[in-house]
């Protein structure tokens, strides 16, 4: 049982590119988010997956595109990278019945130059 | 501005001390989560709290919820190095929860 999985762990990328986050869950859950963390901050909610085949939008979703691919996949994506990207990216998941109780994967490092 | 305010914001103390971190809030959230992070890996949940006025033990830890539901605090008794790490705590507000900026905590032995 791995939980929740992201890749990759580390990413550079220059300001204009574009990236995929991956994230999967084995855990049966029905919601899925995507957060990112910088520091003094604490953690923003980018987007989030209630359900499959649905996706909302969170605190800071500017820049981003998500795609639930199944039950198990949340992808989060950037088309241009700017800067003000750089962040450490996280995934959760919660099971629908209790949503608060949210599982994370171990994160993101994603450096824009 | 955030909307969970989490003091203090860094505290280093030595092993066996007392502590307590506070979670505070002018909104009333359905429940309170705590989350404790290490270096390099995603926050991993301790407890949870529902009912205002709540309090749960977890070992060392003592967790309580605000009788309105509006704060919440963390009490780490006898600290160990095993302890340090950054502890967050996350208000669940409608569908979504929203997190404080955390307190980082170093415990020196």
């Amino acid at each position: 049982n791995a939980g929740v999985t992201q890749t990759p762990k580390f990413q550079v990328l220059k300001t204009g590119q574009s990236m995929t986050l991956q994230c999967a869950q084995d855990m049966n859950h029905n919601s899925m988010y995507w957060y990112r963390q910088d520091p003094g901050m604490g953690l923003r909610l980018i987007y989030y997956s209630a359900s499959e085949g649905t996706t909302d939008k969170g605190e800071v979703p500017n820049g981003y595109n998500v795609s639930r691919l199944n039950k198990r996949e949340f992808s989060l994506r950037l088309e241009s990278a700017a800067p003000s990207q750089t962040s450490v990216y996280f995934c959760a998941s919660s099971d629908w019945a209790s949503w608060e109780t949210q599982y994370f994967g171990p994160g993101t490092r994603l450096l824009v130059l | 501005t955030q909307l969970l305010e989490q003091s203090p914001q860094f505290l280093s103390i030595q092993e066996g001390e007392n502590l307590t971190v506070y979670c505070n809030s002018s909104s009333v959230f359905s429940s309170l989560q705590w989350y404790r992070q290490e270096p390099g890996e995603g926050p991993v949940l301790l407890v949870t709290v529902v009912t205002g006025g709540e309090v749960k033990k977890l070992k060392r830890l003592t967790f309580q919820f605000g009788d309105a539901r509006k704060d919440s605090s963390l009490h780490i008794t006898a600290a160990q190095p095993g302890d340090t790490g950054l502890y967050l705590c996350a208000g669940a507000k409608g569908n979504k929860l929203v997190f404080g900026a955390g307190t980082i905590l170093r415990v020196k032995s």
